[in-house]
């Protein structure tokens, strides 16, 4: 079945640092590949998406781009603030799959001053 | 846009009791939207699939009389926690999916949850 990877966290990065969180996936059908980001105590926010191969998916200074020959889509900003402190989910929706959203576990981010 | 709201934003009930948590899509339409549970420092767990004017899909392993799912109209699913119990205690999400004609992908917009504490 699909199934979204995601590194461990905590990510503990001091301000202006560059950030990367690695997401690989496995998925039957061509997915549509999300970031969320949901802040403490807050339901999820989409952040960006990408819908086929090679596409870059961006929003607030963060970016990911599709990239089906190694299954990856892995979260970049070049540099992260106090406020970018939150956890971060990668998904993706397999169209074979009712477009039902698979999660990772989630990688909490910290910025510090 | 794509504003999905919860009501509550917490709840506390006494062990038992039935808790109804309401899921609404703001400025558009949801024929599907999607009920999960997270437990703490957790990821998603999907609960439910809730489609408008049918019988809603239950992921293995979830209680369909336990957890009910109404989802009336276009804009409004509704999840009844019934004879809730300490166990059922934890964080609620709803998300709709806005589906645009013609598009490649849905997406699904997440509400802000509902802290269920059952004592």
């Amino acid at each position: 079945g699909d199934s979204v990877t995601q590194m461990e966290g905590p990510v503990t990065l001091s301000e202006e640092a560059f950030l990367t969180i690695n997401c690989t996936y496995t998925a039957t059908g061509y997915p549509s590949l999300f970031w969320y980001v949901q802040y403490p105590g807050e339901g999820l926010q989409l952040l960006l998406k990408a819908t086929k191969a090679d596409d870059k998916g961006s929003n607030k200074g963060f970016e990911a781009t599709y990239r089906k020959e190694t299954t990856s889509f892995h979260l970049e900003k070049g540099s992260v603030q106090v406020s970018d402190s939150a956890v971060y989910f990668c998904a993706l929706s397999d169209t074979g799959g009712g477009n039902k959203l698979t999660f990772g576990t989630g990688t909490q981010l910290k910025v510090e001053l | 846009g794509a504003v999905v709201s919860q009501h509550p934003s917490r709840v506390i009930c006494k062990s038992g009791t039935s808790v109804k948590i309401e899921c609404r899509s703001l400025d558009f339409q949801a024929t599907t939207m999607f009920w999960y549970r997270q437990f703490p420092k957790q990821s998603l767990m999907l609960m439910a699939t809730s489609n408008e004017g049918s019988k809603a899909t239950y992921e293995q392993g979830v209680e369909k009389d336990k957890f009910l799912i109404n989802h009336a109209s276009l804009t409004l699913s509704t999840l009844t926690v019934t004879s809730a119990h300490p166990e059922d205690s934890s964080f609620y999400i709803c998300s709709a999916r806005d589906q645009i004609a013609g598009a490649i992908t849905d997406t699904q917009y997440f509400g802000p949850g509902t802290r269920l504490t059952v004592l």
